[in-house]
């Protein structure tokens, strides 16, 4: 089963406007991930977050980590028009931090 | 460096052919990693490999699929025979560490 569930589904937004996609996951993780993915490429990673941090920013990216509500946000500032895509948050299986499981993903769409 | 590489990028075969999709991960990377995703399912791992050697194909649908990596710079994804429900993007990714991953730009195949 997948481990880490993505909120909401799909959004739509002005450029401009800040974008907040949520995640949320079920057992112990030591790192989580985001990535992008544009339509018809693969995905890029664009942010860690281990589990003894709290916040991180990488750009116009911020990811907050909450392990007592086993949950993560990414919040995009400033949207632009190019951050369309779809975003997915992934954690590493228990037991095996090779392998990554990931969400089925937000699909924002940012109106120029 | 190039990036992870995959061929084809498109494959289009009628059902009971076998099919190979390739990948050469980032030079230096000791993971390589095989996805599927579907508008259905998301996406799936199916298998991979460290230094070479398979660690984890517990994600292969059935016999019909196999993978290979003869050395650090190659791997294969082979279905044989193919079936109408292996329709799907294929994914290869390498990563140098237990962490981020890179996604080569997929093969989209498409059995009829």
């Amino acid at each position: 089963s997948q481990q880490g569930e993505e909120d909401p589904q799909a959004l739509s937004i002005q450029e401009g406007e800040n974008a907040t996609m949520n995640c949320s996951y079920k057992t112990s993780i030591n790192n989580l991930q985001w990535y992008r993915q544009n339509s018809g490429r693969g995905l890029v990673h664009l942010i860690l977050i281990r589990s003894n941090e709290r916040e991180k920013h990488s750009g116009r990216l911020r990811v907050t980590l909450d392990t007592s509500k086993k949950s993560s946000s990414l919040l995009i500032t400033a949207s632009r028009a190019a951050d369309t895509a779809s975003y997915f948050c992934a954690t590493p299986y228990t037991g095996a931090n090779s392998k990554l499981t990931f969400g089925k993903g937000i699909t924002l769409s940012v109106r120029p | 460096d190039a990036g992870v590489i995959q061929s084809p990028r498109h494959e289009v075969t009628e059902m009971g052919q076998e099919v190979t999709l390739r990948c050469k991960p980032i030079s230096g990377h000791d993971y390589l990693f095989w996805y599927r995703q579907t508008m259905m399912r998301g996406l799936e791992l199916l298998i991979y490999f460290n230094n070479n050697v398979p660690i984890d194909d517990s994600g292969m649908p059935e016999d019909r699929f196999s993978a290979k990596m003869p050395n650090a710079s190659f791997s294969t994804l082979k279905i044989q025979p193919s079936e109408p429900r292996d329709s799907a993007v294929y994914f290869c990714a390498s990563s140098s560490t237990s962490a981020e991953q890179y996604f080569g730009p997929g093969t989209r195949l498409t059995v009829t």
